[in-house]
């Protein structure tokens, strides 16, 4: 029940293509919803992050959806770039347990120039 | 304003040596999170500490593997004995006091030979 299942494994796209990762949850406890980037040899930076009491959030090229009642939540890239190419997580806590993130298990991102 | 940082970078160890991993949290941090990633796998949850204590341990295995957060200086993850199966990036993550994001270091590589 703790379980962040993410999607796809693995994503190749097009420079300027839109990029798109999703993720899925079951605790309905979970009211917190981050996304992080990762590159090779470094610690992972946080992107973008929602709570559930909004449907979308917009920064920059970088856009979650999310949809409650669906217990789904997705990253769209705008505009994919090379300089994007890493490896994303969206996670999951919540402020009623110790806030500890569980992660999904990422999306390798491949964009081509 | 300095980030969470985390030595030495890189350790190598022959089984059944130690391994101490220290971190320093963010300025203004008092939460301090132990994450591990396995080889192209995600961040899996570990211990959560706050000043001199354990709050959450739920992701610890249950030997050679303790942490501590001293009210003076990093937070320490200490390995005992460690085998080929220890062999991964350690990441420590801090947060402010309300919680909600934290803040990655740029990790720990463990590799046991």
């Amino acid at each position: 029940q703790q379980q962040v299942k993410q999607s796809p494994q693995s994503l190749i796209v097009q420079k300027g293509g839109i990029s798109i990762i999703n993720c899925a949850y079951e605790n309905t406890a979970f009211d917190y919803f981050p996304w992080y980037q990762q590159f090779p040899g470094k610690g992972p930076a946080l992107l973008i992050a929602i709570r559930p009491d909004v449907s979308e959030k917009k920064e920059g090229r970088f856009t979650i959806s999310f949809n409650k009642s669906a217990k789904q939540f997705s990253l769209h890239i705008m505009d994919s770039q090379p300089g994007d190419s890493a490896t994303y997580f969206c996670a999951a806590s919540w402020s009623s347990g110790t806030y500890k993130y569980i992660f999904g298990t990422g999306t390798r991102l491949k964009v081509l120039a | 304003n300095a980030g969470v940082m985390q030595n030495p970078r890189h350790l190598v160890r022959r089984r059944g040596q130690e391994a101490r991993l220290r971190c320093s949290p963010m300025k203004g941090h008092s939460h301090v999170y132990w994450y591990r990633q396995l080889p192209e796998e995600g961040l899996k949850f570990m211990v959560y500490l706050q000043k001199e204590n354990i709050i959450d341990e739920s992701g610890m295995p249950k030997e050679r593997f303790s942490a501590e957060f001293p009210k003076e200086g990093p937070s320490i993850l200490r390995i005992q004995q460690v085998v080929r199966g220890d062999s991964a990036a350690y990441f420590c993550a801090s947060s402010p006091q309300d919680r909600t994001t934290i803040y990655f270091g740029e990790g720990s590589w463990l590799t046991v030979v």
